[in-house]
């Protein structure tokens, strides 16, 4: 089974605050995605990536940035936490299913500003 | 621009009735089409995907059928269960460009929210 975790579920920062969300997965994935998910806004993708310390840019990367230092950890960072940052965070990485690329997903981080 | 949209915000059904979810698109350069299942403060678990070779594909409880002419999907889960209360969220894959990396990039829709009542 894939598996991806993260390295918090729940987390408090303050406003200005560095964060640091950690995700691993063990199945030899090439890539590997950071999303936010909100109401009504369903998944919207942060950044990816699809090889060690190469990166792209998704639909909101304002405000965020990543590393991915080895294949199987891939980083969000928030440099400088803002409220409108509180959300839920999800990682997820992709490989084969069927024939097609598939996203297998962690359990997710809340992240609450204040 | 949303190119995969899910316009019903939620869905009741009553246990054992049909449970259908819809979901359009508009970039016909889309030929994999995914359904995930997620509860609350978890993850999205993939369930169900299909080709835009077929128009329908079934597993247990779940079928999805796509009608490319319409940019249409729809997911069917017969008969509904308790348990399948959740957020359903459909998801697309742009065609794969010989030659070119595969990122596995995926565009999801906003989500369903799906109560099934005993």
């Amino acid at each position: 089974d894939v598996k991806v975790t993260q390295s918090s579920r729940y987390l408090v920062k303050r406003t200005g605050e560095k964060v640091f969300l950690e995700c691993v997965q063990d199945m030899d994935h090439e890539n590997m995605f950071w999303y936010r998910q909100d109401p009504g806004l369903g998944l919207r993708l942060i950044y990816f990536s699809y090889d060690v310390k190469m990166k792209e840019k998704g639909d909101i990367p304002e405000g965020y940035s990543v590393s991915r230092e080895k294949k199987e950890r891939f980083s969000l960072i928030l440099e400088s936490a803002s409220t409108n940052q509180t959300s839920m965070y999800l990682c997820a990485s992709s490989g084969l299913a069927g024939g097609r690329e598939t996203q297998y997903f962690g359990p997710g981080t809340r992240l609450l500003v204040l | 621009d949303q190119q995969v949209k899910q316009n019903s915000p939620s869905l009741s059904v009553q246990e054992g009735r049909i449970s259908i979810l819809n979901c359009d698109y508009t970039n016909s350069m889309f030929d994999y089409f995914l359904w995930y299942k997620k509860y609350p403060a978890e993850g999205p678990t993939f369930l169900i995907s299909i080709s835009s070779i077929k128009d329908k594909n079934e597993d247990g409880r779940f079928t999805v059928f796509l009608n490319k002419s319409a940019k249409h999907l729809s997911l069917h889960i017969v008969p509904s269960q308790p348990g399948d209360s959740a957020v359903y969220f459909c998801a697309a894959s742009p065609t794969r460009i010989h030659g070119s990396s595969n990122t596995g990039k995926l565009i999801f829709g906003q989500g369903t929210t799906l109560q099934v009542k005993p």
